[in-house]
């Protein structure tokens, strides 16, 4: 079981919109509808911004949003502030057969 | 207000074993899976292994990697989850984070984490 496939890092000037992309296999992000997105600040722990692909917790502002195509997740994070400068990963639901849950290789977006 | 606490990490030598336990709060312990995610110095996280609620066996799942070596376990009377690791590596130095497992890739809460540093 790979980890799933994340650019290392993005980044964007405040205001702007960054998408995150998240690559599987159709036997984990292609084969279900279980990807979640988690937001880690440094010497912080991950919190959850987007699970079910494309559902918010409460509390977590309307500019993250999620998406999926295929073997292929994507946060995307309008109107980018200063503070959603963290590391991102995302995490699928990978089936019953192996270990199911397989996290991504984590992004760095950085607000210039 | 949903707490967790972990403890019990620490320095330990490459073949010994180590248990953190994660002290809960806030809500109905016993009503949710529980994981263990870890996160090695500058690394991704990884998640561990996870423990079902008695009302889904309670049953264990772990990662290739520690599976034969580590084991969750719960104690719902005293809100606990503990993380008993065996036969440890170099490798397995991480910070190690209990969450509460909502199931379908989510956990909706974090603890602060403890550190295991495994080196001779």
């Amino acid at each position: 079981q790979s980890a799933l496939t994340q650019p290392r890092s993005v980044s964007g000037s405040p205001g702007q919109s960054v998408t995150i992309s998240c690559t599987g296999t159709s036997s984990d992000v292609g084969g279900y509808n279980y990807v979640s997105w988690y937001q880690q600040h440094p010497g912080k722990a991950p919190k959850l911004m987007i699970y079910d692909v494309s559902k918010r917790p409460s509390g977590v502002p309307d500019r993250f949003s999620g998406s999926k195509s295929g073997n292929t997740a994507s946060l995307t994070i309008s109107g980018l502030q200063a503070e959603d400068e963290a590391d991102y990963y995302c995490c699928s639901y990978a089936g019953s057969y192996t270990f199911p849950y397989v996290f991504g290789t984590g992004t760095k977006v950085t607000v210039l | 207000e949903v707490q967790l606490v972990e403890s019990g990490g620490g320095l330990v030598q490459p073949g010994r074993s180590l248990r953190l336990s994660c002290t809960a709060s806030g809500f109905t312990f016993g009503d949710y899976a529980m994981s263990w995610v870890r996160q090695a110095p500058g690394k991704g996280l990884e998640w561990v292994g996870f423990i079902r609620s008695k009302a889904y066996g309670g049953t264990t799942e772990y990662a290739a990697s520690v599976k034969g070596r580590f084991t969750i376990s719960r104690d719902d009377s005293k809100s606990i989850a503990y993380l008993q690791m065996n036969s440890l590596k170099t490798e397995d130095t991480a910070v190690y984070y209990c969450t509460r497992d909502l199931g379908s890739a989510m956990v909706d809460y974090w603890g602060q984490g403890t550190l295991v540093t495994v080196s001779s």
